[in-house]
C-alpha cells in the first residue's frame, strides 16, 4: 500500500477550481512534488517544493501543504488539464520515494 | 535542456533477468542523479531506484537486492539491470533526471513483459 494517499477520481466542471489532496505523514517532513500524466504519455513535472511552478506551467495550477495533507489546485480547470496526477515525496526513511496512487481527473 | 530515452524492454520468462538502458543527451548523467520508475499496465507510477551523481543508489523495498542501478558515464547512459523476474515486474520502465528527488525530465519508457 502507498503511503501517499490520493483520492483515486475527482471532477470539475470547465472553467471552475478544483484541489487534488495527497495525504500523508511524510508531508510533514519532506515536500511534495506533483506530476501530470496524460493518456499514453510520460508524466510530466507540474509543482515541487511544495508550491514552485516548473517553466511552461500555467500559473492557474498551485500548490499548498497544511500538516500532512499537500494540495495541488487549479482555478479555472481547462479540457487540457484531464490527466492523472501523482504526488511523490520521500518517506520518512529519507533513503526512499514513494508516488501516491494517483488521481484521474476528469474535465466536465 | 535534456533528453532520455529508454531501451531494452522486452519478453522475458519468470525468474530471468534483463538489463534496461537509458541513453542521455543535453547534459551529463554523471553529474545528475537519475531514477527508475515503472508503470503496470492500468495502474500507477511506482518509484523504484535513484543513483546518486557521487555513486551511492537507493531503492524500493520491492526491487531490492534485485534490481542494481548503475551508470557507463562514457556513453552518457544509465541502466537497471534487473533479476529474478516475476510477472509482477511486467510494466512500461521510465527514467527520469533527478534534481533532489524531483524528475524534471522524463525518457517514453521501455515494456518490459514478464510471462511463460
Amino acid at each position: 500500500s502507498s503511503e501517499l494517499t490520493q483520492d483515486p477520481v475527482v471532477s470539475v466542471a470547465l472553467g471552475q477550481t478544483v484541489r487534488i489532496t495527497c495525504r500523508g505523514d511524510s508531508l510533514r517532513s519532506y515536500f511534495v512534488t506533483w506530476y501530470q500524466q496524460r493518456p499514453g504519455q510520460a508524466p510530466v513535472l507540474v509543482m515541487h517544493g511544495g508550491n514552485r511552478r516548473p517553466s511552461g506551467i500555467p500559473d492557474r495550477v498551485s500548490g499548498s501543504r497544511s500538516g500532512s495533507t499537500a494540495t495541488l489546485t487549479i482555478t479555472g480547470a481547462q479540457a487540457e488539464d484531464e490527466a492523472d496526477y501523482y504526488c511523490n515525496s520521500r518517506v520518512n526513511r529519507g533513503d526512499q520515494l514513494v508516488f501516491g496512487g494517483g488521481t484521474k481527473l476528469t474535465v466536465l | 535542456e535534456g533528453q532520455l530515452v529508454e531501451s531494452g524492454g522486452g519478453l522475458v520468462q519468470p525468474g530471468g533477468s534483463l538489463t534496461l538502458s537509458c541513453a542521455a543527451s543535453g547534459f551529463s548523467v554523471s553529474s545528475k542523479f537519475m531514477s527508475w520508475v515503472r508503470q503496470a499496465p492500468g495502474k500507477g507510477l511506482e518509484w523504484l531506484s535513484l543513483y546518486y551523481a557521487a555513486g551511492g543508489a537507493y531503492y524500493a523495498d520491492s526491487v531490492k537486492g534485485r534490481f542494481t542501478i548503475s551508470r557507463d558515464d562514457s556513453k552518457n547512459t544509465v541502466y537497471l539491470q534487473m533479476n529474478s523476474l516475476t510477472t509482477e515486474d511486467s510494466a512500461l520502465y521510465y527514467c527520469a533526471r533527478d534534481i533532489g528527488g524531483i524528475s524534471d525530465t522524463w525518457g517514453q519508457g521501455t515494456r518490459v513483459t514478464v510471462s511463460s
